[in-house]
């Protein structure tokens, strides 16, 4: 069985500061990694995935995100955080192949909070 | 990126009543969707898989009796609560990834039940 550890239920950081979201993940194979993030009462948004290739993937607002396998990690990072990125940040990981369909696993989420 | 619909964006019922959620795929045909359930701060929990054509697979532990699901055509799904209660109150969230080999999911944006 496939899972997702967000250890961190709430980040604080000043705006202009960089900012690191944890995740760490368990799935047999190799995983699909993905991160999304939710403003209250909204869906999901898509941020980025790693898939294969690079380990660090750029994503959508300024985002990245670096894979690595030994530690079996995704973390979330933005050179410098902005008031308008607080919001829910969700990772998820799935199993390469088809097996698995398109079922996502996610982790239980992280409240990034970036203050003046 | 595609576009995932819902509707409504919110909804009270009275307890014992059933209430459809609709999920729409606007821009792409889609052949699964997926229905969430979010509780207050927390992650997502997959209730089940819809399938155009097909019986929806249900997650262990929901009652397919109480949410029934059914996947009309290629760009609707819907998800009825069937005499609802207080305690499924939540937050209705559902996805579509845009083709069967599609990495990612495009989620909607949610619909707040609320049963009184």
């Amino acid at each position: 069985a496939q899972s997702v550890a967000q250890p961190e239920d709430q980040v604080n950081v000043a705006e202009g500061n960089p900012l690191t979201v944890k995740c760490t993940y368990s799935v047999s194979g190799n995983p699909y990694l993905f991160w999304y993030v939710q403003y209250p009462n909204r869906g999901l948004q898509f941020l980025l995935k790693y898939i294969t290739g690079d380990n660090l993937v750029k994503g959508s607002y300024g985002f990245e995100a670096e894979f690595n396998k030994s530690q079996t990690s995704f973390h979330l990072k933005k050179p410098s955080a902005l008031v308008s990125d607080s919001a829910l940040y969700f990772c998820a990981v799935r199993p390469q192949g088809t097996g698995g369909g398109n079922k996502l696993t996610f982790g239980t989420g992280t409240q990034l909070k970036v203050e003046l | 990126g595609a576009v995932v619909s819902q509707h409504p964006s919110w909804v009270i019922c009275k307890s014992g009543t059933s209430v459809k959620i609709e999920c729409r795929s606007l821009d792409f045909q889609a052949t699964t969707m997926f229905w969430y359930r979010q509780f207050p701060k927390q992650s997502l929990m997959l209730m089940a898989t819809s399938n155009e054509g097909s019986k929806a697979t249900y997650e262990q532990g929901v009652e397919k009796d109480k949410f029934l699901i059914n996947h009309a055509s290629l760009t609707l799904s819907t998800l009825t609560v069937t005499s609802a209660h207080p305690e499924d109150s939540s937050f209705y969230i559902c996805s579509a990834p845009e083709r069967v080999d599609s990495y990612e999911q495009y989620f909607g944006p949610g619909t707040r039940l609320t049963v009184t």
